[in-house]
């Protein structure tokens, strides 16, 4: 089993649409949180950190439930240019290093 | 631009031959991190550095892969005797890490593909 996982996807949604990710981890020493967005055959940028009391950043909402080990990202209002790849990251102070998901694909159609 | 850059962003080469690969962080940060990353697959660990000391190394990273950050500065990934295998995007990040926050941020990648 992976250290962290998230369902692949691809999610298919049209524009306006509300869409939730999820991302579970196995690793309870796991410390930090975060979601990254990857565009095709880029590098991965910094979305969002995830606060243990959640947080929202305009149409984007993260939380993190450690006691099911899980954080979600929830996208409202569904734009063309948020189709992407959704990457959680989950580092830990101990080993000094995060752990990737592989990553949802999201598709926004018109 | 201040962020994170890579060179080169291309490299074809035939296998057997070494090839390595530079990264120049964030002026501030002071850890760096190499990642590999093949399609469908998130980034994987490889190795990172806290100022010029390297802290940690995969144990997924073969004695083939070697990397440096003299000085705490930039950072050089050197792949020897490169394999089929090794064709994926190399990624460098650079973090300021505060308390167990540690925000990376991503270069462009090396793309490498081994003939």
């Amino acid at each position: 089993r992976k250290e962290v996982e998230q369902d692949p996807g691809p999610f298919n949604v049209p524009e306006g649409a509300t869409v939730a990710f999820n991302c579970t981890y196995s690793n309870s020493a796991s410390q930090s949180f975060f979601w990254y967005r990857q565009d095709c055959r880029k590098e991965p940028k910094l979305l969002m950190s995830v606060y243990s009391s959640g947080n929202e950043d305009g149409r984007f909402t993260a939380q993190l439930n450690r006691a099911s080990q899980y954080i979600s990202l929830l996208i409202r209002d569904s734009k063309l240019s948020d189709s992407a790849t959704y990457l959680c990251a989950v580092y830990n102070t101990n080993a000094g290093k995060s752990t990737f998901g592989d990553g949802t694909t999201l598709t926004v159609k018109p | 631009d201040t962020g994170v850059s890579q060179d080169p962003r291309h490299k074809i080469t035939k296998r057997g031959q070494n090839v390595t690969f530079r990264c120049d962080p964030i002026s501030e940060h002071n850890r760096l991190y190499w990642y590999r990353q093949t399609l469908g697959q998130g980034p994987e660990f490889l190795t990172y550095f806290q100022n010029e000391a390297q802290l940690e190394k995969s144990r997924l990273l073969s004695d083939r892969f070697s990397a440096e950050r003299p000085k705490g500065s930039f950072s050089t990934l050197e792949i020897q005797r490169t394999e089929q295998g090794d064709s994926a995007m190399y990624l460098c990040a650079s973090s300021q890490r505060a308390g167990v926050w540690d925000e990376q941020f991503f270069g462009p990648g090396t793309r490498l593909t081994v003939l």
